[in-house]
């Protein structure tokens, strides 16, 4: 069975530390993996999309990297305005469905 | 541009009254989805429209059934609302459903069902 699993499911940091929110993935052939950011109340917003083992992304302050079992998203040196929930979904080869993990809450204290 | 919106913003129903969710895009995307969020759990697709004039189901379609009105809209609607479906709705669109083409979503509308 396809499935994507996030941690951890909350994360506490000081601005300006660093760390990694994990996203581990079963699935029989993968065409994609997607990063989505969502600010509450609102809807997710899309990050960034990886497609191979190896592969690595960046965009300000965060970096995504994917192997062939999990994707990290690094945060480096993080700001309040960063607080939001990360989610990943991934895309099996078989069909066009996205399967989602449950996210992982930041929060970035001043 | 105002990407995808979604109407209502809030709505409470009692059992077994019905409702329609609405959704616009004006990207001239040919996908659009309806999803539903609930805590804990990640994202679950209820339909999806590959283009249009096509829909399909998808994880969790009982209880729904969709209109893909025309390509900027597709409706979702609860023929006889159940507590169970309390939760938050979003549409998404993309130009395709290959894993090129990132969704963008509405919204959301938060329903409860009493």
């Amino acid at each position: 069975e396809d499935q994507v699993t996030q941690s951890p499911e909350a994360l506490r940091l000081q601005e300006g530390e660093s760390s990694s929110l994990n996203c581990s993935y079963t699935v029989s052939g993968l065409r994609g993996l997607f990063w989505y950011r969502q600010d509450p109340g609102k809807g997710p917003e899309f990050l960034f999309t990886l497609y191979s083992a190896g592969e690595e992304k960046e965009k300000e302050r965060l970096k995504a990297t994917l192997t062939k079992k999990e994707s990290f998203l690094h945060i480096t040196a993080p700001k309040p305005e960063d607080s939001a929930t990360y989610l990943c979904a991934v895309q099996a080869a078989s069909n066009y469905q996205l399967i989602w993990g449950a996210g992982t809450k930041l929060i970035i204290k001043p | 541009n105002a990407g995808v919106t979604q109407t209502p913003k809030f709505q409470v129903l009692k059992t077994g009254q019905s409702m329609t969710l609405q959704c616009a895009q004006d990207m001239n995307h040919n996908s659009m989805y309806w999803y539903r969020q609930d805590p804990g759990m990640g994202l679950r697709l209820i339909y999806y429209s590959a283009s249009e004039g096509t829909t399909d189901k998808g994880e969790v379609p009982n209880g729904y059934n969709v209109s893909r009105l025309n390509k900027r809209e597709f409706s979702l609607r609860l023929e006889s609302a159940a507590p169970s479906q309390t939760s938050v709705y979003f549409c998404a669109s993309s130009a395709s459903t290959g894993s090129s083409y990132e969704q963008f979503f509405g919204p959301g509308t938060r329903l409860t069902v009493l």
